[in-house]
């Protein structure tokens, strides 16, 4: 089945410490998104992608950092974790057109101890 | 802008009852409009969309909504709750390439 991947799906890292989490996708949509969604709360975006074209929400933190080295993988890089960035992260697709329809996968889980 | 109000963060309902969760929605263009559900400790899965065409669409384990345009309008019903159906549920509209989502409803189903 055509799906949405994340990895892992719980991440513990070390405040300040450098960590990748990774999406890939199998829908062959040309449209990524990365969600980070804290507890009881909606997702928010982060950022997005069509094809190549990187756009950035204006309130995420410089902190954060995405690469998409092709059509079906997606990186998102949080460069020195803070206890504030602990919360399930999202990543998911869509066609370009007409409705945007969003695929999306089972979340990683990030802790920061 | 579009933008979205889902009245209600907690709703509690017996087995076997009416479920109803509400939606109201704004946009200056026809609304492309859906609704999610989150499980515990996952990602968001797709319940029914509506796009153009028929106002009552249908969508997956039971669930239904009716598109008002008179009323901005997008209630999410399931004529009969199952334990199962104890989730998160977030509206949503589509706008400028992305979702607009609500704050989402809590939805709890007593035995």
């Amino acid at each position: 089945d055509a799906m949405v991947i994340q990895n892992p799906r719980y991440q513990v890292t070390q405040f300040g410490k450098p960590v990748t989490l990774s999406c890939s996708q199998t829908l062959n949509h040309n449209v990524m998104y990365w969600y980070q969604q804290k507890s009881s709360q909606a997702p928010k975006l982060l950022f997005h992608y069509y094809d190549k074209d990187f756009n950035n929400e204006a309130d995420t933190p410089d902190n954060f950092q995405s690469r998409r080295p092709n059509t079906s993988f997606c990186f998102l890089d949080i460069r020195s974790p803070g206890l504030g960035d602990a919360a399930m992260y999202l990543c998911a697709t869509s066609r370009e057109e007409p409705y945007y329809e969003q695929y999306f996968g089972p979340g990683t889980r990030l802790t920061v101890t | 802008a579009q933008s979205v109000t889902q009245l209600g963060s907690h709703v509690s309902v017996s087995e076997g009852a009416l479920v109803l969760l509400r939606c109201n929605y704004s946009s200056s263009v026809p609304p492309y409009l859906f609704w999610y559900v989150q499980y515990p400790n996952q990602g968001l899965q797709l319940l029914l969309k509506y796009t153009t065409g028929a106002t009552l669409v249908k969508g997956i384990n039971g669930f239904e909504a009716e598109f008002k345009k008179s009323e901005t309008s997008f209630h999410l019903t399931k004529p009969s709750a199952h334990m199962s159906d104890a989730a998160e549920y977030f509206c949503a509209v589509s706008g400028g390439g992305k979702l607009i989502f609500g704050q989402g409803t809590t939805l709890q189903v007593k035995p």
